[in-house]
């Protein structure tokens, strides 16, 4: 199976912040990647698919990026509603893993 | 807009069956394969299993930690996709959503989630 290693687990960060989450895969996966948003008590959300393409609709502050096999969720500038937990999934191959996800929490 | 609803989730007792619906509108749902994921309570996403369209002779892939007991079936005159749960254990215990998968192999819409709970 591929491990999604993310990082870090938990980071506080305030309105305006520049934030970088990070998700490393134990093999290569291609660009084969997507990134996820959930709030508490909520479905997650779609963000980036094909590891830096934005799905409809989401804020252009929202990029992602790959280097090899590490793979970086960025928000450029932390608005209130980005607080939540943010989730990388591979979908190289199965059995389809997600990272642990990370919460953001306001400073 | 495409839309996912999620049924059937609730109390069991372990060693019981639950059967969830996902009820899929707002596109060809016959078009797209569909997966079921699930989320312990306080923890992360854990994908159960995928089915795949007609065109793809409606094949399926599971988890390891779920086959043999979960099976997954679509209705598509129904828009309604289908997870059969047997031999529950207090593991499986978690909202279970479903998604569609698009054509990119990339996940754009999700369920609200239904709630199992298995418990004596």
């Amino acid at each position: 199976d591929i491990q999604m290693t993310q990082s870090p687990s938990s980071v506080s960060a305030s309105v305006g912040d520049r934030v970088t989450i990070t998700c490393r895969a134990s093999q290569d996966i291609s660009n084969l990647l997507d990134w996820f948003q959930q709030k508490p008590g909520k479905a997650p959300e779609s963000l980036i698919y094909g590891a830096s393409n934005l799905q409809s609709g989401v804020p252009s502050r929202f990029s992602g990026s790959r280097s090899g096999t590490e793979f970086t969720l960025t928000i450029s500038s932390l608005q209130p509603d980005d607080f939540a937990t943010y989730y990388c999934r591979q979908y190289k191959s199965f059995p389809v893993t997600f990272g642990q996800g990370t919460r953001l929490e306001i400073k | 807009e495409a839309q996912l609803v999620e049924s059937g989730g609730g109390l069991v007792q372990p060693g019981g069956s639950l059967r969830l619906s996902c009820v899929a509108s707002g596109f060809a749902f016959s078009d797209y394969r569909v997966d079921w994921v699930r989320q312990a309570p306080g923890k992360g996403l854990e994908w159960v299993g995928r089915l795949r369209k007609r065109t793809e002779s409606y094949t399926t892939e599971y988890a390891a930690s779920v086959k043999g007991r979960f099976t997954i079936s679509r209705d598509d005159s129904r828009s309604s996709l289908y997870l059969q749960m047997n031999s529950l254990g207090v593991e499986d215990t978690a909202v279970y959503y479903c998604v569609r998968v698009a054509s990119s192999y990339s996940y754009d819409y999700w369920g609200q989630g239904t709630l199992v709970t298995v418990s004596s």
